[in-house]
């Protein structure tokens, strides 16, 4: 089955400890999605990649770090300068085909939380 | 920017009513619109979207939207809730960066829709 798979499903941060989660996809999407997710505060993008080994950042992108070394693969590293880093984080992907109307879609999540 | 106003951040209805959950943008040129739904600790999936023609989009599980440019709304219905229907709704609108060529969604603060028994 085709999907987004994100590990893990929780993941506890130390006090200036970099942690990083895993998003991987298999729909052969050239376009990857990372955003936060806080209560009340809908969903804010973080970093987006259009293509392998090219990346911009998003709204959000101070304390986080990403990479796109494989079409399948868009890991975030959560840094120490991520001062409050507890949150939902939910990976995206969409084909990418240079329109407006392309759907994103979203892995199960990964929840952070700080130690 | 563009931006998504989703009014009421939580909607309560009896199982078997009218489901109306509000939802405004603001942009200057023509929007793609898109309504999610979100389950407790899962990701989001797409209900419906709107990109040109038909105004009235018909999505999964009985739901549907109505785009009216005059008011800049996508207010999302459904006839008859369902238990199964509690759950968050994101409302969404595209976007390109300035001086990019990018595909970006911005997404409203969320609804959270209770049915009770």
């Amino acid at each position: 089955d085709g999907g987004i798979t994100q590990s893990p499903k929780y993941l506890f941060r130390k006090e200036g400890q970099n942690v990083t989660l895993s998003c991987e996809q298999n729909l052969n999407h050239d376009a990857m999605y990372w955003y936060r997710q806080d209560p009340g505060q809908g969903l804010r993008l973080i970093y987006y990649s259009q293509i392998v080994n090219d990346f911009q950042k998003g709204d959000i992108a101070e304390g986080y770090s990403v990479s796109r070394e494989k079409k399948e693969s868009f890991p975030l590293t959560v840094t120490s300068a991520q001062k409050n880093p507890t949150a939902f984080y939910l990976c995206a992907s969409s084909i990418q085909s240079g329109t407006f109307q392309e759907t994103q879609y979203f892995g199960p999540g990964t929840r952070l939380l700080v130690l | 920017a563009q931006s998504v106003t989703q009014l009421g951040s939580h909607v309560s209805v009896s199982e078997g009513a009218l489901v109306l959950l509000r939802c405004n943008y603001s942009s200057s040129v023509p929007p793609y619109l898109f309504w999610y739904v979100q389950y407790p600790n899962q990701g989001l999936q797409l209900l419906l979207k709107y990109t040109t023609g038909a105004t009235l989009v018909k999505g999964i599980n009985g739901f549907e939207a109505e785009f009216k440019k005059s008011e800049t709304s996508f207010h999302l219905t459904k006839p008859s809730a369902h238990m199964s229907d509690a759950a968050e709704y994101f409302c969404a609108v595209s976007e390109t960066p300035r001086g990019g060529s990018n595909y970006k969604l911005t997404f409203g603060k969320g609804t959270l829709l209770t049915v009770n028994p």
